[in-house]
Formats: structure tokens, C-alpha cells, sequence
């Protein structure tokens, strides 16, 4: 079957730095995706990777490692608006989106 | 403004009844879909449209019908909702299928009772 898998939770101060990781394992692959979703909210794109390597956008990153099925979000100089869900997804073979249950980041003062 | 609009925001309704969630784009995408949203849950797909006049079964879909008579729009219906349905469903819509990028609507809180 295919799979996603993302911490549940994660806390972290605020100015700090945090990493979200996400494993996955699919059939095919055609991207990686992160979103993020405050409460209550829709989801909002983030980020795309497709090859291997860091793609930076302001104070967050996103990593990709094809061979290892692995993906880290890093958000830098966090802020308290951070607080939010994070969500992973993949795009399979059949180019449908498979999604992981997110990962709840708390930030504190 | 540009975007996905969803309606009704919130409803609660009786098992057995029949519903249908509205959601309408005016960004000219072909690509649109329907996701629930469950506690603990990843977003599942319940069903999508590459393009106006198909539609396909996503993960879940028995339960749920839609249609996609054109572009912008593309509804949900639960033919006899039972309390399982109870979810927060969201629509969303891609330039195309092969797109990741996904815009999202702000979501249909739906309490089956």
C-alpha cells in the first residue's frame, strides 16, 4: 500500500528553527508537495520538490532524497503565526496526490 | 476576487437525507476535486474531474456522486447521508491533472445526525 508518514505534533520556540519530516512510500513518483493548514483553514501550497536537493523560499526549505522516500520541511526565525498544521503529500504514478495526516506544530514564547 | 468558493460553510443534517455541497472556480482550471477531512486523517480523495464533462472515483467514493457539467463548477452530492459522512469537505482545483499545485476552498463542515 502506499503511505505517509509525518510526526503528530511538534513544539518549538519561538525565533527558533524546526525540521517536519516526512517518509514516504508510493507507487511511482511524481513530486512532493507541503502544505500548510492553519485551523480552522484551507490548506495553502508551500512548497514542490521532484529533485533531489534543497529548495529555499524566504525562511522555509524544503528537502527531497528520492532513494531514501524522505522529505524535511525546515522553517527558520519562526514566528508565532507558524503555528499550524503541516501536510506532506506525494504524487504516484497515476499522478494522484497521496497525503500524509499532517503534523501539528505548536510554537511557544 | 479570484478563487474557490464552497457552500454552505457549515450544515447539519438528518441521516437518510439528501445533500449536495456547491463548489465554483473562476480560475478556468480543469482540474478539480473533492477531499474529506477526518481528525487524525490524512485528506481523502473522494472524487475528481480532469476535465469538464468526466469525473473519476478517488479512495472513498461510495456514497458521494458528483457531476461536472463545466469548467467552474463541480458539487457533491450525498444521495442518503449517514452519520459516518460526518467530516469537513473540502474542494479544490489544479490548472490541470498533472499539476501539484492545488488551490483549496474554505471547507464544508458537514454533522450528520
Amino acid at each position: 500500500g502506499q503511505n505517509i508518514d509525518q510526526p503528530t505534533e511538534m513544539t518549538a520556540t519561538e525565533g527558533a528553527i524546526v525540521q517536519i519530516n516526512c517518509t514516504y512510500q508510493t507507487s511511482g513518483f511524481n513530486g512532493l508537495f507541503w502544505y500548510q493548514q492553519h485551523a480552522g483553514e484551507a490548506p495553502t501550497f508551500l512548497s514542490y520538490n521532484v529533485l533531489d536537493g534543497l529548495e529555499e523560499k524566504g525562511r522555509f526549505s524544503s528537502f527531497l532524497s528520492r532513494s531514501k522516500g524522505y522529505s524535511y520541511l525546515l522553517l527558520k526565525e519562526l514566528q508565532m503565526k507558524d503555528s499550524a498544521s503541516y501536510l506532506c503529500a506525494v504524487k504516484d504514478s497515476n499522478y494522484q496526490l497521496i497525503w500524509g495526516a499532517g503534523t501539528k506544530l505548536i510554537i511557544k514564547p | 476576487i479570484a478563487g474557490i468558493t464552497q457552500a454552505p460553510t457549515s450544515q447539519i443534517l438528518a441521516a437518510g437525507r439528501r445533500m449536495t455541497l456547491r463548489c465554483t472556480q473562476d480560475m478556468r482550471h480543469n482540474a478539480m476535486y473533492w477531499y474529506r477531512q477526518d481528525l487524525g486523517l490524512g485528506l481523502r480523495l473522494i472524487h475528481y474531474s480532469n476535465t469538464a464533462g468526466t469525473t473519476g472515483k478517488g479512495e472513498v467514493p461510495d456514497g458521494y456522486s458528483v457531476s461536472r457539467a463545466n469548467t467552474d463548477d463541480f458539487p457533491l452530492t450525498l444521495a442518503s447521508a449517514v452519520p459516518s459522512q460526518t467530516s469537513v469537505y473540502f474542494c479544490a482545483s489544479s490548472a490541470d491533472s498533472d499539476t501539484g499545485e492545488l488551490f483549496f476552498g474554505e471547507g464544508s463542515r458537514l454533522t450528520v445526525l
